[in-house]
């Protein structure tokens, strides 16, 4: 089993829908968490950090759930601009950050 | 602030050359990793570093891999021979691991590597 996992997709959506991304992470131990995205051809760019109470920014929620080891990321009103690959990251104890292999999403007007 | 900065940008070479990628973190950060991205395999993490001090190259492929961090400034990733299999896109990011934000990472602009 991969230490983070996420569902490859792609996701495609219209423009103004909600979309959902799910995240499990296998070490029950993991301290921090985060949502980076990827444009095509560029470097990964934080996101969001993802904190235990849950957090909101602008379009884009996030939420962790410790007790089934998952984040989530929602993105309301989808716009074209947010077509990308979402990577969910992971800390676990000490240095390491774990990236899952990201989610790719394209919005369609 | 100058984000993460590497260089080259693009990078092609002939199967054997040596190669020399370079990476300048983000002043204050004490964390440096380099990752490499490939379709194939997604983003792999190579090596990362604290304080300067390698703590994990688990990820190194083989030896004709090699890094190192002289200062807080300064890193550099050497492939020799390289081979066509190193083909990748090449990433260094930076951390800083205590105060605001911490443990969220900063990545370059990448390295553009072809072998052929």
């Amino acid at each position: 089993r991969k230490e983070v996992e996420q569902d490859p997709g792609p996701f495609n959506v219209p423009e103004g829908a909600t979309v959902a991304f799910n995240c499990t992470y296998s070490n029950s131990a993991s301290q921090s968490f985060f949502w980076y995205r990827q444009d095509c051809r560029k470097e990964p760019k934080l996101l969001m950090s993802v904190y235990s109470s849950g957090n909101e920014d602008g379009r884009f929620t996030a939420q962790l759930n410790r007790a089934s080891q998952y984040i989530s990321l929602l993105i309301r009103d989808s716009k074209l601009s947010d077509s990308a690959t979402y990577l969910c990251v992971v800390k676990t104890g000490g240095f390491k950050t774990i990236f899952g292999a990201g989610t790719r999403l394209f919005v369609k007007a | 602030d100058a984000g993460v900065i590497q260089s080259p940008r693009h990078e092609v070479t002939e199967m054997g050359q040596e190669v020399t990628l370079r990476c300048k973190p983000i002043s204050g950060h004490n964390s440096l990793f380099w990752y490499r991205q490939t379709m194939m395999r997604g983003l792999e993490l190579l090596i990362y570093f604290n304080n300067n001090v390698p703590i994990d190259d688990s990820g190194m492929p083989e030896d004709r891999f090699s890094a190192k961090m002289p200062n807080a400034s300064f890193s550099t990733l050497k492939i020799q021979p390289s081979e066509p299999r190193d083909s990748a896109v090449y990433f260094c990011a930076s951390r800083r691991t205590s105060g605001v934000n911490s443990y969220e990472q900063y990545f370059g602009p990448g390295t553009r590597l072809t072998v052929t």
